[in-house]
């Protein structure tokens, strides 16, 4: 069993395209990221949800529309897709509770190619 | 900005401990330091995390200094699989709006 599951697993697309990349947990997690890992591999923190609402919004374009219809999910919708989207997208799930100290459980990546 | 500085590289024999070292010395009294690694193509990995006291769990150990400034992610006996990039975060903010700020990490490669 796949506790944070992304798909699809790759993604090739053309540039102006509009795509969506999934991510489901089995955790029963209430917290849920979008991380972006470009090409020189620096990973940083997009959006967050807690119980289906935004509470972190890094600066990233509004081309980029995280949507997350219930807790375990949380899917991310990217618009007019440019050359520079390029990279390996990370979805991850934590236990808000204080006692488990937001020990986040990462998915396997989405690497988005955009030609 | 990371709030952690890290060696870019280290290489360890395997069945060796290797010792990964992390410089935090901005960081505040309530800000807990995580270690995640990412094996190459796969997503990061929790290993362990700690405020002031050492930390063992059965994957490695945690030594955190007096001050809190650096610690060190101690793995006892490297085996070829912990070839990975080993990062030191200190997770900014609070409650949830926490964050994990990843810096360059360190690569470590463990050698036969």
């Amino acid at each position: 069993d796949t506790a944070v599951s992304q798909t699809p697993k790759y993604l090739v697309t053309q540039m102006g395209n509009d795509k969506s990349i999934k991510c489901e947990q089995n955790l029963g997690h209430d917290t849920m990221y979008w991380y972006k890992q470009d090409s020189k591999k620096f990973l940083k923190i997009m959006f967050s949800y807690n119980n289906k609402e935004l509470i972190i919004n890094e600066t990233v374009p509004n081309r980029f529309s995280p949507k997350s219809p219930d807790k375990a999910h949380l899917n991310l919708h990217i618009n007019s897709l440019e050359l520079g989207d390029s990279a390996v997208y990370f979805c991850a799930s934590s236990l808000s509770d204080r006692a488990a100290k937001n020990i986040q459980y990462f998915g396997a990546g989405t690497r988005l190619s955009v030609l | 900005d990371a709030k952690t500085t890290q060696p870019p590289s280290m290489d360890c024999a395997e069945g060796r401990a290797a010792n990964l070292p992390c410089n935090h010395s901005t960081i505040s009294g309530n800000e807990y330091v995580y270690w995640y690694r990412q094996i190459h193509s796969q997503g990061p990995q929790y290993i362990i995390h700690g405020l002031k006291n050492n930390e063992t769990n059965e994957m490695a150990s945690l030594i955190i200094t007096e001050d809190r400034k650096s610690s060190t992610l101690i793995l006892p006996h490297a085996t070829l699989r912990d070839t990975a990039v080993y990062y030191c975060i200190v997770r900014v903010g609070p409650g949830n709006t926490g964050k994990l700020i990843f810096g360059q990490g360190t690569t470590l490669q463990v050698k036969p």
